[in-house]
């Protein structure tokens, strides 16, 4: 069972488009973050976020989570070639131990040109 | 701040040797540092965690004999995969939590690229 669903796992879009990605859970988790990989590179963290309803701007980018603090989305506006890569979302579950991240599945997202 | 490294990025074996992947933490302690193996197009699979002069402790089905992990000081932490066999090939990628933090950000390293003959 995945603990922190991801979706869509892959997406290809033309420069310009809007996306959204999702992840969802039934747990509760203390706080979630958004990292962006680049092939053969480590994760690079985004965002935290960690009130359930806060929402974040990173240029282009919006982070939501969810009142209940079960689900987050990331959505990119007019996106861009640049966005090209894996975007992972990971919580850290409310009540869990040693500080273990749990992540999702991941998104690899191509811009088209 | 906040920087990762990892050493080496990238190493390739013979099958029956063992490999130390460094990780380190340059500007900052980390008392929990995590090891984490990376298939092609697919998300992270969390093999350890590693916390400072003590035990590592290992997730289900990671074998502990084969992958030892040291992390002698708060700024350094060791993979190293001992009898490596081509199975073993893989992205390994750590990442450290900083004494300091406050929602559990953790700062990842940018890999080591294993290939096992």
């Amino acid at each position: 069972t995945q603990l922190l669903e991801q979706s869509p796992q892959f997406l290809s879009i033309q420069e310009g488009e809007n996306l959204t990605v999702y992840c969802n859970s039934s747990s509760v988790f203390s706080s979630l973050q958004w990292y962006r990989q680049e092939p053969g590179e480590g994760p690079v963290l985004l965002v935290t976020v960690v009130t359930g309803g806060e929402v974040k701007k990173l240029k282009r980018l919006t982070f939501q989570f969810g009142d209940a603090r079960k689900d987050s989305s990331l959505h990119i506006t007019a996106a861009q070639p640049g966005d090209t890569g894996l975007y992972l979302c990971a919580g850290t579950r409310s009540g869990g131990s040693n500080y273990k991240l749990t992540f999702g599945k991941g998104t690899l997202l191509t811009v088209n040109p | 701040g906040a920087v990762v490294s990892q050493h080496p990025s990238w190493v390739i074996c013979k099958s029956g040797t063992s490999v130390k992947i460094e990780c380190r933490s340059l500007d900052f302690q980390a008392t929990t540092m995590f090891w984490y193996r990376q298939f092609p197009k697919q998300s992270l699979m969390l093999m350890a965690t590693s916390n400072e002069g003590s035990k590592a402790t290992y997730e289900q089905g990671v074998e502990k004999d084969k992958f030892l992990i040291n992390h002698a000081s708060l700024t350094l932490s060791t993979l190293t995969v001992t009898s490596a066999h081509p199975e073993d090939s893989s992205f390994y990628i750590c990442s450290a939590r900083s004494q300091s933090s406050i929602n559990n950000e953790q700062f990842f390293g940018p890999g080591t690229r294993l290939t096992v003959l």
